[in-house]
């Protein structure tokens, strides 16, 4: 049973430009969330997606970031317009439950805005 | 207003001794709690959790004890192995997402 899958696993964009992290999750798991690890901090959720609907996206940027997470494929967390300050680790994780289970996490996206 | 708080950065152990990380958070209403281990480069992966109907929940090496009074948990590893080496992260999940802490780094020294 393969793990969370992320790819890519390192990004570089140049600022104005678009990122595009995808995230295949476990099978069986219908319960996507995004975090964000910014430099010497802990993850900071932004979004909770199950299938075709975002459940609560508290966590996410009010401008440029969109998230989805589609009937078929992975789930993919979009950055529009990229900036100095995206420059982060985004990480995704899935669970087969919505309720008091752990979260089995990717390995990561390490976006750097150049 | 940060819900989770790890305030030690950074913990040195020497092999074979206790490793104590702690974390404290600030909702009475928080049930459910977890500690997460990272290494560099790779994502976070589940180590231990416990209920608010428990105060202690033991697993091998690792045992995760939690003061509801004092809104306080904490995360013993014994005996620590240089394999231990990682940021340990406190979470806590209401609504099926987690808040994490910063994290603790450890070190274990041969």
């Amino acid at each position: 049973n393969a793990g969370v899958m992320q790819n890519p696993r390192h990004l570089v964009r140049r600022r104005g430009q678009e990122a595009r992290l995808r995230c295949s999750p476990m099978k069986g798991h219908s319960h996507v969330y995004w975090y964000r690890q910014l430099p010497e901090e802990g993850l900071k959720f932004m979004v909770y997606l199950q299938k075709e609907n975002i459940i609560d996206e508290s966590g996410m940027p009010k401008e440029r970031f969109s998230a989805e997470f589609p009937k078929e494929g992975p789930s993919i967390l979009r950055i529009q317009q990229v900036v100095r300050g995206d420059s982060a680790a985004y990480f995704c994780a899935s669970s087969p439950s919505l309720m008091n289970t752990e979260a089995f996490f990717g390995q990561g996206t390490r976006l750097t805005v150049v | 207003d940060q819900q989770v708080k790890q305030n030690s950065p950074s913990l040195s152990v020497q092999e074979g001794r206790i490793s104590i990380l702690n974390c404290d958070y600030t909702n009475s209403m928080f049930d459910y709690f977890l500690w997460y281990k990272k290494y560099p480069a790779e994502g976070p992966t589940f180590l231990i959790s416990i209920s608010s109907i428990k105060d202690k929940n033991e697993d091998g090496r690792f045992t995760v004890f939690l003061n509801k009074s004092a809104k306080h948990l904490s995360l013993h590893i014994v005996p620590s192995q240089p394999g231990d080496s990682a940021v340990y992260f406190c979470a806590v999940n209401p609504a099926g997402k987690s808040t994490f802490g910063d994290g603790t780094t450890l070190t274990v020294k041969p």
